[in-house]
């Protein structure tokens, strides 16, 4: 099984402004998954993340606004640019395993 | 596509009370399914997990078996706990591994003692 942490675990931000988000996990992995999930909502997948590429958006999110780093085969980045209250949910970073995904405990964001 | 439909919550149950909770898919292909459970202030955890038709899941007194026949994967429980009170997701994988889950809307339970 897969480990992940998240950085920050919540946060209160002002309208405008910008936040990233890291993700840790405990062993290499090829990919690594962004989700949103607004409050009472279900997730929806935000983008894959591969190392050494760049990474693949769903339909209703852009690079400009949800832009992704992975640097290595651990760790990997969500910002959350130019923000709105509309941007309050929960970010969920996630990876893969032997038939099974892997969740992290998730960044509660509030934009006021 | 691929999507997922779990009964609409909330649910509310007494202690003890029996549990099924409705998920139907849509997939084409053999995906794999299943159910996660987030408790308050918690990230997604795996309840369990079915690979192919009829296998069935099972962890903490859960059961899900995977009926292709009517492309469902319900969630039961024999006796339910307060501890249970926990948002629950069905979801499902395309293709078996490494690809992102499509999850349902989410069923909330309460159990009240």
């Amino acid at each position: 099984s897969a480990v992940i942490s998240q950085k920050p675990s919540r946060d209160i931000c002002q309208r405008g402004t910008s936040l990233t988000i890291q993700c840790q996990v405990d062993s290499q992995v090829t990919m690594m998954f962004w989700y949103r999930q607004q409050p009472g909502q279900s997730l929806t997948l935000i983008a894959t993340a591969n190392q050494g590429s760049e990474a693949t958006y769903e339909s209703g999110f852009v690079i400009d606004k949800f832009p992704i780093s992975r640097p290595n085969l651990t760790f990997s980045t969500l910002t959350v640019s130019n923000m709105s209250p509309e941007d309050s949910s929960i970010y969920l970073c996630s990876t893969e395993g032997r038939n099974e995904q892997f969740f992290g405990p998730g960044t509660r964001l509030t934009v006021l | 596509g691929n999507s997922v439909t779990q009964m609409e919550g909330p649910v509310t149950l007494s202690e003890e009370a029996f549990l099924t909770i409705n998920c139907t898919y849509t997939a084409t292909g053999y995906p794999s399914l299943f159910w996660y459970v987030q408790y308050p202030g918690e990230g997604l955890q795996l309840l369990l997990k079915a690979t192919k038709a009829d296998d069935k899941g099972s962890n903490k007194g859960f059961e899900a078996t995977y009926r292709k026949e009517t492309t469902s994967f319900h969630l039961e429980k024999g006796s339910v706990q307060v501890s249970d009170s926990a948002v629950y997701f069905c979801a499902l994988s395309p293709i078996s591994g490494n690809t992102p889950l499509v999850f349902g809307k989410g069923t909330r339970l309460s159990v009240i003692a």
